[in-house]
């Protein structure tokens, strides 16, 4: 049974650009949690996507968006990257009902030059 | 809004020497509080969920604890592969599942 899987592992980007991080659930969980993670700190919620919308999010500006597919897979794209953008960014998965038993992915390391 | 305290931010042990790590929170009614394990550059990794005070969790050398206003990871005769970092987090009962992590413990355990 694969686990949460998210692509890609690293990336490099300069200010301004753009980014779009990819994210598989667990087999049978149908929601989606991302979070942004910076060195030494715990990760912070920005949004959670089920039945394809966006249903809480957290702190963070709209530069952050997302998109939920029909086979629960997930997005999240960044736009007009800063340096502050460096981070882990982590992807967990649930079922809900289950109070939020959230499996994590391996995590995408995102660097802002 | 919800808060999570982790102490001690760093903790070095020998190998068998038992030790607890504290996670106290602020919530608006608790709906679950979590223990995940952290390996450097990787995810998280769920360990427990407890839902209300008195509750207790076992696996392996961990133990978890929860009271109305804390909780604690018990590590009985730790072995250097427990070396990692100790994520707590908190779901409030009021909003869907935003889920608030501390900042964790790092533990290291010398051979």
């Amino acid at each position: 049974d694969a686990g949460v899987t998210q692509s890609p592992t690293h990336l490099i980007k300069t200010r301004g650009q753009q980014v779009t991080l990819r994210c598989s659930p667990k087999s049978g969980h149908d929601t989606v949690s991302w979070y942004q993670q910076a060195l030494g700190q715990g990760p912070q919620f920005i949004f959670q996507y089920y039945e394809e919308e966006e249903r809480q999010r957290g702190n963070f500006p709209d530069r952050f968006s997302g998109h939920q597919f029909p086979n629960y897979s997930s997005e999240l794209n960044v736009n007009a990257l800063l340096l502050g953008d460096s981070a882990l960014y982590l992807c967990a998965s649930s079922v809900p009902g289950l109070a939020n038993e959230q499996f994590f992915g391996p995590g995408t390391r995102l660097t802002v030059l | 809004e919800d808060q999570v305290t982790q102490s001690p931010e760093a903790l070095r042990l020998q190998e068998g020497e038992s030790s607890s790590l504290n996670c106290s929170y602020t919530v608006s009614g608790l709906r679950g509080l979590f223990w995940y394990r952290q390996d450097p550059g990787k995810g998280p990794e769920f360990l427990f969920t407890l839902y209300s005070a008195g509750e207790e969790k076992e696996k392996e050398r961990l133990k978890a604890t929860l009271t109305k206003k804390e909780s604690f990871l018990h590590i009985t005769a730790p072995k250097p592969e427990d070396s990692a970092t100790y994520l707590c987090a908190v779901l409030n009962s009021g909003g869907y599942q935003k889920v608030t992590f501390g900042t964790g413990t790092k533990l290291q355990v010398i051979p």
